[in-house]
């Protein structure tokens, strides 16, 4: 079935530290893997995506790992700036406009 | 741009009453779509048009609810009648046509709570 779960449900991290957050899937036929960050009264923005064909995707600060074998995905925020805090879902499509969304992770920057 | 806007922002109502979300996309966008956002059950895909027509309306949950897109610049969700289980937040996204079908464009939300 659709399924995509996350965890921690809740990341508290120093300033400066780095930050991971993991997404574990069950469908083995999704396309792509996205993050979008959701800030306190708005609506999700999206981060950065990659592709199933691929292991590792970086961005500004961020970097997607996918491992296909255990069906594990992960976003690593590196040097946490108070602006990164916000609610962070994975979700998954497969090549369509549907999009299935985890539960989200609130990352907490702590000054 | 302004961005995907909604209206309203906030709505209290009461059970049985009808209500009416509004939704103007990005301009040039041809896709819309309309989630639901709760504590239990996440931030589902109700519905979504192309080209003003509704190509999935797997998840809207039952026959209260309905969506309309009578124009490239307006969309419309409505609850009738409304029940205190429909309180949510509501976004409307949009994504251009040959964009990449991972990005949507989010509007800022409407806020239902149902008494």
């Amino acid at each position: 079935g659709e399924n995509v779960e996350q965890h921690p449900s809740t990341l508290s991290v120093q300033e400066g530290d780095n930050s991971i957050i993991n997404c574990a899937y069950s469908n083995s036929a999704s396309d792509y893997f996205i993050w979008y960050k959701q800030e306190s009264g708005k609506g999700p923005q999206f981060i950065i995506d990659i592709r199933s064909n691929m292991d590792k995707r970086q961005g500004q600060r961020v970097t997607v790992l996918l491992n296909k074998t255990v069906k594990h995905l992960s976003l690593q925020i590196a040097a946490t700036q108070p602006g990164d805090s916000a609610v962070y879902f994975c979700a998954e499509n497969r090549n369509s406009y549907k999009l299935i969304f985890g539960s989200g992770t609130r990352l907490l920057v702590r000054p | 741009d302004a961005g995907v806007i909604q209206s309203p922002r906030h709505e209290v109502t009461e059970m049985g009453q009808e209500v009416t979300l509004r939704c103007k996309p990005i301009s040039g966008h041809d896709y819309l779509f309309w989630y639901r956002q709760t504590m239990m059950r996440g931030l589902e895909l109700l519905i979504y048009f192309n080209n003003n027509v509704p190509i999935d309306d797997s998840g809207m949950p039952e026959d209260r609810f309905s969506a309309k897109m009578p124009n490239a610049s307006f969309s419309t969700l409505k609850i009738q009648p409304s029940e205190p289980r429909d309180s949510a937040v509501y976004f409307c996204a949009s994504s251009p046509r040959g964009h990449s079908y991972n990005e949507q464009f989010f509007g800022p939300g409407t806020r239902l709570t149902v008494l």
